[in-house]
C-alpha cells in the first residue's frame, strides 16, 4: 500500500496567518490526491480533490498544490472557522486507496 | 440535497456480528460508488471498504478482508456492510461516503453522520 506521511501533526497559528500542511506520499501518486476538513465530532468534507481543485462552496483561502510525491494544502488567511483536523487521501486506484494520519490546526 | 444516513452500529461481544445500513438521498445511487470509512477514537481514517459502479467490483482493507463483506441494493437506495468476527480493534466511528465523481471510488464528496461500533465484551 501507498504510505501518507502528513506534517506537521499539530499547528497553532493566529487568526489572519497563512497556514500550510504537507502531505508526503511513500510513491508517486501523480495528481490524485484529495484534501479533507473534519471538525470535531463531525464527519470529513471534501476541500480539494486531484491537488489543486476546490470544491464546490470552500472558502478560497484553501488551495491545493503538488505532484507526485509532495503536496501542500495552504489556507491563506487562517479564521477561527477553521479549527480542525485535516487529511489527505490518496486515491491512484480502487484497490489503493489511503488517509495520512492527520494535521490538527489550533487557533493560537 | 444529497444525504446519507447510517444505521446498525451498537455494543457487541468480540466474535459477534453486526450489519451496517446507510440510506441514500438526493442523487442517483446506482450511478455512484460507495465506500464505507472508519475512525477509531481519537485516531485517523482508514477506508474499509468500497463497491464500484462500471463492474459491481469490491475492495477492503486487509485489516478486514474475509471478515467484512460491502454489498448495495439499487432498488432501495441502501448500501451495506455486513461485519462478522468482529475484534476489539474493528471499534470506531464508520462512516458511509459516496464518490464525487462516479462509477469508481476515487474521492468521496458527501458523508453520512457516522455509526458507532463497540466491541467490547
Amino acid at each position: 500500500d501507498i504510505q501518507m506521511t502528513q506534517s506537521p501533526s499539530t499547528l497553532s497559528a493566529s487568526v489572519g496567518d497563512r497556514v500550510t500542511i504537507t502531505c508526503r506520499a511513500s510513491q508517486s501518486v501523480s495528481n490524485w490526491l484529495a484534501w479533507y476538513q473534519q471538525k470535531p465530532g463531525k464527519a470529513p468534507k471534501l476541500l480539494i480533490y486531484k491537488a489543486s481543485n476546490l470544491e464546490n462552496g470552500v472558502p478560497s483561502r484553501f488551495s491545493g498544490s503538488g505532484s507526485g510525491t509532495e503536496f501542500t494544502l495552504t489556507i491563506s488567511s487562517l479564521q477561527p472557522d477553521d479549527l480542525a483536523t485535516y487529511f489527505c487521501q490518496q486515491h491512484t486506484g480502487s484497490s489503493s486507496l489511503t488517509f495520512g494520519g492527520g494535521t490538527k490546526v489550533e487557533i493560537k | 440535497e444529497v444525504q446519507l444516513l447510517e444505521s446498525g452500529g451498537g455494543l457487541v461481544q468480540p466474535g459477534g456480528s453486526l450489519r451496517l445500513s446507510c440510506t441514500a438521498s438526493g442523487f442517483t445511487f446506482s450511478s455512484y460508488a460507495m465506500a464505507w470509512v472508519r475512525q477509531a477514537p481519537g485516531k485517523g481514517l482508514e477506508r474499509v471498504s468500497t463497491i464500484n459502479v462500471r463492474d459491481g467490483s469490491t475492495y477492503y482493507a486487509d485489516s478486514v478482508k474475509g471478515r467484512f463483506t460491502i454489498s448495495r441494493d439499487n432498488s432501495k437506495n441502501t448500501l451495506y456492510l455486513q461485519m462478522n468476527s468482529l475484534r476489539v480493534e474493528d471499534t470506531a466511528v464508520y462512516y458511509c461516503a459516496k464518490d464525487r465523481e462516479g462509477s469508481v471510488a476515487d474521492y468521496f464528496d458527501c458523508w453520512g453522520q457516522g455509526t458507532l461500533v463497540t466491541v467490547s465484551s
